[in-house]
């Protein structure tokens, strides 16, 4: 039983235009929420991420948004660059657990 | 700060054999996670040390495998008797702390191919 989902395996956009990543979760358990991005070759890296007393989180080129009754998360990219091409993940955890569970990527493309 | 660092980056070992990989953490932070990655798919948690105390361990990792971090800086993750469904990148992560924003550092993996 997958309890983070990101259903779109990868993403195509143009440079300058809006990035839209989504991830779906089942545990009504997590409070927490971070997105990770990932180049080849290399571990993930920290992007952003919400509590679920929020709805959004705004950092930068970044936003996550949060609609816990929808159980659903999305990450926006505005305007997107070609440094952004990376695969993305979703994570999820509780507030007091040590793990975080991860969706399966998505690989987004920027082209110039 | 240099990061997390893991050794070996790659290892190729034969059915049967025992391996064992290292993860050096940011050397401020008191919690260390391993996670393994098969092409495809997200990281998935193994094991992890708040200092040296083992915390949790997925249903997982099997009695063959086993973590130790001994002293609370570095850790060990040892294969044994290795299978081929091992194959797979190992992740090493750590982190600050329990509080928010629990954000995970993680090292560039060591990938493990089991022939």
């Amino acid at each position: 039983d997958q309890q983070v989902k990101q259903n779109s395996p990868s993403l195509s956009v143009q440079e300058g235009r809006i990035s839209i990543l989504n991830c779906d979760y089942t545990n009504s358990m997590f409070d927490y929420f971070l997105w990770y991005k990932k180049y080849p070759a290399e571990g993930p890296t920290f992007l952003i991420s919400i509590s679920s007393i929020k709805d959004k989180n705004e950092d930068g080129r970044f936003t996550v948004f949060l609609n816990k009754s929808a159980k659903h998360l999305s990450l926006h990219i505005v305007p997107s660059q070609p440094g952004d091409s990376a695969v993305y993940f979703c994570a999820a955890r509780k507030t007091n657990a040590g793990k975080s569970t991860f969706g399966d990527g998505t690989t987004l493309t920027v082209k110039p | 700060d240099t990061g997390v660092s893991q050794d070996p980056r790659h290892k190729i070992t034969k059915r049967g054999q025992n391996v064992t990989f290292r993860c050096d953490p940011i050397s401020e932070h008191n919690r260390l996670y391993w996670y393994r990655q098969t092409l495809g798919q997200g990281p998935e948690f193994l094991t992890y040390f708040q200092n040296e105390a083992q915390l949790e361990k997925s249903r997982l990792l099997s009695d063959r495998f086993s973590a130790e971090r001994p002293k609370g800086s570095f850790s060990t993750l040892e294969i044994q008797r290795t299978e081929q469904g091992d194959s797979a990148m190992y992740l090493c992560a750590s982190s600050l702390g329990s509080g928010a924003p629990y954000e995970q550092y993680f090292g560039p993996g060591t990938r493990l191919t089991v022939t």
